[in-house]
């Protein structure tokens, strides 16, 4: 299993960037992907969740996002995204793609590398 | 939210040591649990999930228990490839919610 995200950058406050996240080594298309962050010094914090298209590539958003940012995903190639809108200085933070299963039990089982995004003027 | 409360914040321990580290629920979420470790400057790797479930490839000195609201992450005997931070990740229903890290010193 590999996932290499890519697209981090610095961003003004109220500025947009789209991060990418390649996967392979797997059946991309079965799995739910899922975007976890965690800010410099801190910890991990859940930002959202695309399912599969058995599961109507359905999403859920963590309060702190839900509104700003969108994930969505291309089985074709093997990706999934997060569009960031709105950028406030507390998303400055890693941004992990993780894949995870359909089952209930089996959350989080491979993360990429990450990739940094700072909110800053 | 349910909230996950995590101890203890930071440990100091010695290789060869047991070490138990706790994550409580404020109301129960089954088995809907799992142990992470993350190493300084490295990305998280899941360790246990289904509450004591141990992942593939993962040394068999990692164990999991609990069900319920309380749940613990034991290391049998602590090796030096150990010291990190090892996070608990509630997954019952959104959003998932980890707890707030364990970081495991050497003493």
């Amino acid at each position: 299993v590999k996932l290499v995200e890519s697209g981090g950058d610095l961003v003004q406050p109220g500025g947009s960037l789209r991060l990418s996240c390649a996967a392979s080594g797997f059946t991309f298309s079965d799995h739910y992907m899922d975007w976890v962050r965690q800010a410099p010094g801190e910890g991990l914090e859940w930002v959202g969740r695309i399912r599969n298209k058995a599961n109507g590539y359905t999403t859920e958003y963590a309060a702190s996002v839900k509104g700003r940012f969108v994930i969505s995903r291309d089985d074709s190639e093997n990706s999934v995204y997060l569009q960031m809108n709105s950028l406030k200085l507390e998303d400055t933070a890693v941004y992990y793609c993780v894949k995870s299963t359909p089952s209930w039990s089996d959350w989080f089982d491979s993360w990429g590398q990450g990739t940094l995004v700072t909110v800053s003027s | 939210d349910i909230q996950m409360t995590q101890s203890p914040s930071a440990m100091s321990a010695s290789v060869g040591d047991r070490v138990t580290i706790t994550c409580r629920a404020s109301q129960g979420i089954s088995n809907s649990l799992a142990w992470f470790q993350q190493k300084p400057g490295k990305v998280p790797e899941r360790l246990i999930y289904a509450a004591s479930s141990l992942q593939s490839g993962v040394p068999s000195r990692f164990s999991g228990s609990g069900s319920g609201t309380e749940f613990t992450l034991t290391i049998s005997s602590l090796q030096p490839e150990d010291f990190a931070t090892y996070y608990c990740l509630r997954h019952n229903n959104y959003p998932p919610t980890f707890g707030q890290g364990t970081k495991v010193e050497i003493k």
